[in-house]
């Protein structure tokens, strides 16, 4: 049974600091979302990649929010510094094709403190 | 860009009703139109989903309903149970422009908390 993994399943920092999230798509899977889930804001689109190239990440702040792919099994997001406000659960969700979104697979998430 | 507004934000029924939650969205070039549920502390999953070619689609006590020329779609659970309490999210999907300029883009609503209550 295929899954995105994510790494780590939650993580508590103080302000200031930097954090990594990373996530793992499915296996042929071209495409890759950061999602942002708040109750203030529901779910909010970070960035997505197709073919490890950066489609979209309008909203991503730029200043402290960077997302890379440094290889078609490894995603990342990092926040340099983290604030409180950043505190939320992160997704991640891979699809195979960029144009149908069927198909989303989303990542069990990562649960951010920032204290 | 897309905008999706959904309601209710809160939505409880007694087990054995009828649930539904209604989606609008703005971009009238978008053609797929998926929901998802969220149980608590777990992934969205997807559970139906409904092209911009179809008014409608069943699968057993859930069904989705589209109205392109009204721009909103609907997500109806009949019977509900216990366990259907969770967030459902929609969301509309905009294919990439012909030209290439535009993306494809996946626009979430803000969800719909659902208690059903034994």
């Amino acid at each position: 049974d295929a899954r995105v993994t994510q790494t780590p399943r939650h993580k508590v920092t103080e302000m200031g600091q930097e954090v990594t999230m990373r996530c793992q798509p499915i296996l042929g899977h071209n495409t890759v979302f950061w999602y942002r889930q708040t109750m203030m804001q529901g779910l909010e689109l970070l960035a997505y990649f197709r073919n490890r190239a950066p489609l979209d990440d309008s909203g991503m702040p730029k200043d402290r929010f960077s997302a890379e792919m440094p290889d078609a099994t490894l995603a990342t997001l990092k926040i340099q510094p983290s604030e409180p406000r950043d505190s939320a659960v992160y997704f991640c969700a891979s699809g195979p094709t960029y144009d149908r979104f069927e198909k989303l697979f989303f990542g069990s998430g990562t649960q951010l403190s920032v204290l | 860009g897309e905008n999706v507004e959904q309601h209710p934000s809160t939505l409880s029924v007694q087990e054995g009703d009828s649930a539904v939650i209604k989606c609008t969205y703005s971009d009238s070039a978008s053609n797929y139109f998926p929901w998802y549920k969220q149980e608590l502390g777990k992934r969205p999953q997807l559970i139906i989903d409904i092209r911009s070619n179809v008014g409608e689609k069943k699968d057993q006590r859930i069904a989705v309903t589209l109205n392109k020329t009204a721009k909103h779609f609907s997500l109806h659970i009949t019977e509900t149970q216990p366990e259907d309490s969770a967030v459902y999210f929609c969301a509309a999907s905009t294919p990439p422009n012909a030209g290439g300029t535009s993306y494809g883009k996946l626009t979430f609503g803000q969800g719909t908390i659902l208690t059903v209550h034994p």
